[in-house]
């Protein structure tokens, strides 16, 4: 079965760098089977999507976000990562990662999600 | 851009009754639209991929139905674990995966 946990601080100051990552386990990373994603949720608000990463290191990121965002992955850790540059207030979300089967394309299996305050 | 519409934003209902609600693509996305189900402080939960197909374990009172532009959600008899927020999203991977605006469903 598999399992996602999302890792990293829960306080990110104004400008500086938002950085996550979420842990993969009962799978491996790199089988082809899925793709990768983040998904964010501001308080109160609807779901976002961020960005998706394939074990091969070939990303597809939201395009409003695209110029902030990295997601990278790690096959030797069974983990990926998000890297969110220049970060405000409005970047204040819980963060969740997901998978997404190649062959549905949809997001199946979640992380718990981790909860990001931008605040000096 | 890519937009979702769902409608109505908020919905009241009673244990039992057959709701319906509604999620608009600003373009034709075939049949690739998922549907989540969300509670209070969870991930969301997938329920349907392919705009009709259910996921394993997800009760049969949920069903979906639509293509292209429009899409629905109905649950054919309201149960007190379904009052949550849906969202819908679609799944064209030539598009962002954008999600819409969801739906809350209360208790009248």
């Amino acid at each position: 079965q598999l399992q996602l946990q999302e890792s990293g601080p829960g306080l990110v100051k104004p400008s500086e760098t938002l950085s996550l990552t979420c842990t993969v386990s009962g799978g491996s990373i790199n089988s082809g089977i899925y793709y990768w994603g983040w998904i964010r949720q501001p308080p109160g608000k609807g779901l976002e999507w961020i960005g998706n990463i394939y074990y091969s290191g070939s990303t597809y990121y939201n395009p409003s976000l695209k110029s902030r965002v990295t997601i990278s992955i790690d096959t030797s850790k069974n983990r990926f990562s998000l890297r969110l540059n220049s970060v405000t207030a409005a970047d204040t979300a819980v963060y969740y990662c997901a998978d997404r089967p190649a062959t549905s394309g949809a997001f199946d299996v979640w992380g718990q999600g981790t909860m990001v305050t931008v605040s000096s | 851009d890519m937009q979702l519409t769902q409608s109505p934003s908020f919905l009241s209902a009673s244990v039992g009754d057959r709701v319906t609600f509604t999620c608009r693509a600003s373009q034709g996305i075939s049949s690739s639209l998922a549907w989540y189900q969300q509670k209070p402080g969870k991930a969301p939960k997938l329920l349907i991929s392919a705009a009709s197909t259910l996921q394993s374990g997800v009760p049969s009172r949920f069903s979906g139905s639509g293509s292209g532009t429009e899409f629905t959600l109905t649950i054919s008899s309201l149960q007190p674990e379904d009052f949550a927020t849906y969202y819908c999203q679609q799944l064209n991977t030539y598009l962002p995966l954008t999600f819409g605006g969801g739906t809350k469903v209360e208790i009248k």
